[in-house]
Formats: C-alpha cells, structure tokens, sequence
C-alpha cells in the first residue's frame, strides 16, 4: 500500500486568506492524486481529480498541483464555509487515503 | 440528479450480521463500478470494497476480506454490503461511493449520506 502523508494535521486561516495543504506519496504515483473535502456530519466530496483537475461545480479557487510525490491543495479566498476536513487520495497503486487536513477558518 | 441512499446500519453485537443497501438513481448504473467506503467515529476514511459494473471484478481491503461481500443487482440499481462477523472495530459509517470512471484507478465522484453500523455488546 502506498501510504499518503498529509501535512499539516491541522491549521487555521482568516477568512479571505489562502490556505496551501500539503499531500506526499510513499512512492511516485504520478498524477493519480485526488482531494476530497468533508464537512461536520456529511459525506466527502470530490474537489480535484489528476492531481489538477476541478471536478464538476468546483470553483475556481479550489487549485490543485504537484505530480510525482509531492501535492498541494491551495485555498485562495476562503468563506466561512471552506472549514472541513481536507483528504488526498492515490489511485495510482490501487488506492489509498491521506489522514487528512482540518481546515479551520476564523 | 446523482443520488445514493443507504440503508440497513444500526445496533449489533459482536459476531452478528447485517446487510447494507444502497439505492442508486439519477445515472445508468451499469455504467458504473461501485465501492463500499467507511469512517470509524472520529477517523479518516477507508476503503474497504470495489466491484465492477456487471460484478467481473471485485476487491476487498484486507481489514474486511473473508467477512464482508459485496454484490450488486442492476435490475434494481442496487449496492449492497453483507457483513458477517462483526467486530468492534468495524463500527463506522460506511458510504456507498460511485467511482468516477477513471481508467487510470478508482476514485470517487459520488458519495450517499452514509449509514452507521454500531457493533457493540
């Protein structure tokens, strides 16, 4: 299994500001990299797919990056409402999730 | 408009049985391999099983495998999750998840509400 390592476990941004979330691979996983983004009491949701690719509905402040080992999730603008839990998936070696990243916003 | 409704979790003691189901609607089913995902109270999630549209494939995490299946019935755009043996520490909410296609591998572009399976004495 390919263990994802995500980096900070935790962190916390004023509202308008940017958050950059961090995602590394055991191994190269080329750019099979997903985010998803998971709210108090709900299920995730897909945010980014091919390490850069914004699924449906997703604004355009939601940025992914990176490709190898390295992957960055960044945050441009944030709203009150971006507060969650930040995970990164490989689906390059069949799959594995990051521990994930709480995103608190105030 | 994509919607995966799960049912079927509750209360069981350890060593029971409980199937869980999922009804799909709003897409072609059999247009899509389906997965079983799940989150222990306070944990991050793990996947746990995959099958293919007309079930030719099908994995399990290694946590699970000998004690959960998974099947589906298309006529009925239906998931569902026999879990037999349970323990402790398969209590979680358990999500069934569309995958979204990628011939690359398995990521998910759907997620249901999610129901809970508490195994407790």
């Amino acid at each position: 299994e390919v263990v994802m390592t995500q980096s900070p476990a935790s962190l916390s941004v004023s509202p308008g500001g940017r958050a950059t979330l961090s995602c590394r691979a055991g191994q190269s996983v080329g750019t099979n990299l997903a985010w998803y983004q998971q709210k108090p009491g709900q299920a995730p949701r897909l945010l980014i797919y091919d390490a850069s690719t914004r699924a449906t509905g997703m604004p355009a402040r939601f940025r992914g990056s990176g490709s190898g080992t390295e992957f960055t999730l960044t945050i441009s603008s944030l709203h009150s409402e971006d507060s969650a839990v930040y995970y990164c998936q490989q689906y390059d070696h069949w799959l594995s999730f990051g521990q994930g990243t709480k995103l608190e916003i105030k | 408009e994509v919607q995966l409704v799960e049912s079927g979790g509750g209360l069981v003691q350890p060593g029971g049985s409980l199937r869980l189901s999922c009804a799909a609607s709003g897409f072609s089913f059999t247009n899509y391999s389906m997965n079983w995902v799940r989150q222990a109270p306070g944990k991050g999630l793990e996947w746990i099983s995959y099958t293919t549209s007309w079930s030719k494939t099908i994995y399990y995490a290694d946590s699970v495998k000998g004690h959960f299946i998974i099947s589906r019935d298309n006529a009925r755009n239906s998931l569902y999750l026999q879990m037999n043996s349970l323990r402790a520490e398969d209590t979680a909410v358990y999500f069934c998840v569309r995958d979204h296609g990628d011939p690359q591998g398995p990521h998910f572009d759907y997620w249901g509400q999610g129901t809970l399976v508490n195994v407790s004495s």
